[in-house]
């Protein structure tokens, strides 16, 4: 059985300091991995989606990597900012329409 | 494309009263979620559906809760009689190519 799991759960960092999230998964057969942001009181919005093929994924400050092979996943944060204070959400995609969730990392970046 | 779009997006309602969510996938997708989310439990899948054909319903906690998607533009998920413990809340996603969207949220609160 798949499970997912998030690492630290919760992470306080001043303003400007580059950040590690990590994500691990117990089945390496994957097909993606996405990760998601959470704002309080709002829905998930789609940050980065990583297919099995491939090994990172980058959008502006963001960068995802994965290693299937050991199970893991980072979101790299660069230059934090107190507006990217936010849940994120790691979730794998087993097959069979499935999406497995992990618990989030809850960010908060002081300014 | 409006994304997911979920009504209502907040409900207050009292125990014992049926409640009905509605939802709008994005156009062209064929797979829609349901999913719970609560501080306690974090983010639970109810049921998904494929092709407007529930798949897999086994997260659906009880009875009382039933889903239908008539049509691949439409779905709702409907809690009858509703329960303080119900409150929580609900948020529909569309996926295509395994990918998902996800909605801003239905908060449902059972006085």
């Amino acid at each position: 059985k798949q499970e997912v799991t998030q690492i630290p759960a919760a992470l306080s960092v001043p303003e400007g300091e580059n950040l590690v999230l990590n994500c691990s998964f117990t089945d390496s057969a994957i097909y993606n991995l996405q990760w998601f942001r959470q704002d309080p009181g709002k829905g998930l919005t789609s940050l980065l989606l990583i297919q099995s093929s491939q090994r990172e994924q980058t959008s502006g400050r963001l960068n995802a990597s994965l290693d299937k092979s050991s199970g893991r996943s980072t979101l790299y944060i660069a230059a934090s900012q107190p507006g990217d204070s936010a849940t994120y959400l790691c979730a794998v995609y087993p097959g069979g329409f499935k999406t497995i969730f992990g618990a989030g990392t809850r960010l908060f970046v002081k300014a | 494309d409006a994304g997911v779009i979920q009504s209502p997006r907040h409900e207050v309602t009292e125990m014992g009263q049926e409640v009905t969510l509605r939802c709008k996938p994005i156009s062209g997708h064929n797979s829609l979620f349901w999913y719970r989310q609560t501080m306690m439990r974090g983010l639970e899948l109810l049921i998904y559906f494929n092709n407007n054909v529930p798949i897999d319903d086994s997260g659906m906690p009880e009875d009382r809760f039933s889903a239908k998607m008539p049509n691949a533009s439409f779905s709702t998920l409907k809690i009858q009689p509703s329960e303080p413990r119900d409150s929580a809340v609900y948020f529909c996603a569309s996926g295509w190519a395994n990918v998902l969207t996800f909605g801003a949220g239905s908060r449902l609160t059972v006085l």
